[in-house]
């Protein structure tokens, strides 16, 4: 079975500072690993995914993350926040069974950009 | 517009009723899945279907049942509701073979009262 921890519950950044959103898995067998944004009275939305190659991945709206097997951690950053990037951000786990894809999600992060 | 859609937006109903949450997943998309999100529980998987049948159960309660029909909708069965059970339930679907993204819906809002 796979877990999900995101340590911090809520994130305060100002705007166009940097900002990283901690997230480490625990699971047994290899994993895939997501960043997922949720915008308020929005439905989850995939930033980013790592699956296997590169350790690090670009995604959309000017995220990244990079993919740390020894320290099990998956964090995502950007280098300059924007007041549109508050939301509540989740990371998320599968396993590498075929067939069963069910992501196992952190408790989510909400981060708020300052003007 | 991720492209799966789910009705109704909002649910009130009262303890012991039954409900169904409906969800049409994207066009070519064999897997739906449904979560539950709710304050106390976060996001938790509940069910898959893949082309009409039951590929993977999570924190599925008893009262609550799934299925996944030939045209590939699928609907959430939520019965003798309690107080609990109001949460956002969400849809995704997802292609089958090759790649691992889930596409979510809206989202249903149920309230109990």
């Amino acid at each position: 079975a796979q877990s999900v921890t995101q340590l911090d519950s809520q994130v305060p950044v100002f705007e166009e500072a940097p900002v990283e959103l901690r997230c480490n898995y625990s699971s047994s067998v290899s994993v895939y690993l997501f960043w997922y944004v949720q915008y308020p009275n929005q439905g989850l939305q995939l930033l980013l995914k790592y699956l296997s190659g590169s350790t690090l991945v670009k995604g959309i709206n000017g995220f990244e993350a990079e993919f740390n097997k020894s320290q099990t951690s998956f964090h995502l950053r950007k280098p300059s926040v924007h007041i549109s990037d508050t939301a509540e951000y989740f990371c998320a786990v599968k396993g590498p069974n075929f067939g069963n894809e069910k992501l196992t999600f952190g408790t989510g992060t909400r981060l708020t950009i300052i003007p | 517009d991720s492209g799966v859609t789910q009705t109704p937006k909002h649910l009130i109903t009262a303890t012991g009723q039954r409900v169904t949450l409906r969800c049409s997943p994207r066009s070519g998309d064999l897997s739906v899945y449904w979560y539950q999100q709710s304050l106390d529980q976060g996001l938790q998987f509940l069910i898959q279907y893949y082309n009409g049948e039951e590929r993977a159960k999570g924190n599925i309660l008893e009262r609550f049942s799934a299925q996944q029909f030939p045209d590939l909708h699928s609907e959430l069965n939520l019965s003798s509701l309690e107080l609990g059970d109001s949460a956002l339930y969400f849809c995704a679907s997802s292609v089958e073979g090759g790649t691992y993204e889930q596409y979510f819906g809206p989202g249903t809002r149920l309230t109990v009262t």
